[in-house]
């Protein structure tokens, strides 16, 4: 597509539910980034893939958050456990690589109830 | 942890007038980018900038760059209901960009 595409757009859990938030990016970005975007902040970083490696996820918050790009090309974002303070929106962004704009998908709200 | 501090936080002026949202760090990033976030959508890349001390203008959008490359401003000329929206500074540092908590602009028809 011409865009990247993040599904599902909303999602609420119960707490102590597991979760996957799915990412399309463009193609043939190799990079390819979470945020995570609480209410009234800027996004933060969560972790960062060239092509199917993981090459930093320093910024993911616990264990229970889990993230993979097995083909190089679409991304799950896996949340275990939810808790509320999980709740925020999660943005995936795709760059052609290191030095370029991102391009970011329109996001998934997840609200943990 | 927001690493780059914007000001002000919120910015509600009447169409026509003219506005100038600040980004401030005490660390000096590769590159500086700037966002326009809409309700309910991802940021949307505005401008990147590399050079201290560089200009750069979109149209009724100036973006200036410090010497020091640690801030930055965004100045809009006439702004329109258009406008409106959350802008976000990002510094780069490699493939990170570490965002600003934004600044909310309406602009008033």
């Amino acid at each position: 597509g011409a865009g990247v595409s993040q599904s599902p757009r909303y999602k609420v859990a119960k707490r102590g539910q597991d979760v996957a938030l799915r990412c399309d990016p463009i193609s043939g970005h190799v990079s390819l980034f979470w945020y995570q975007q609480a209410l009234g902040q800027g996004p933060e970083f969560l972790t960062y893939f060239q092509n199917e490696a993981q090459l930093d996820k320093s910024g993911l918050p616990s264990d229970r958050f889990f993230a993979e790009r097995p083909e190089g090309s679409v991304s799950t974002l896996k949340i275990q456990r939810t808790q509320q303070e999980d709740s925020a929106v999660y943005l995936c962004a795709s760059s052609p690589g290191t030095g370029y704009g991102y391009t970011f998908g329109s996001g998934t709200r997840l609200t943990v109830v | 942890t927001q690493l780059l501090e914007q000001s002000p936080q919120f910015l509600s002026i009447q169409e026509g007038e003219n506005l100038t949202v600040y980004c401030n760090s005490s660390s000096v990033f590769s590159s500086l980018q700037w966002y326009r976030q809409e309700p309910g959508e991802g940021p949307v890349l505005l401008v990147t900038v590399v050079t201290g001390g560089e200009v750069k203008k979109l149209k009724r959008l100036t973006f200036q760059f410090g010497d020091a490359r640690k801030d930055s401003s965004l100045h809009i000329t006439a702004a329109q209901p258009g406008d409106t929206g959350l802008y976000l500074c990002a510094g780069a540092d490699d493939y990170k960009l570490s965002f600003g908590a934004g600044t909310t602009v309406t602009v008033r028809a």
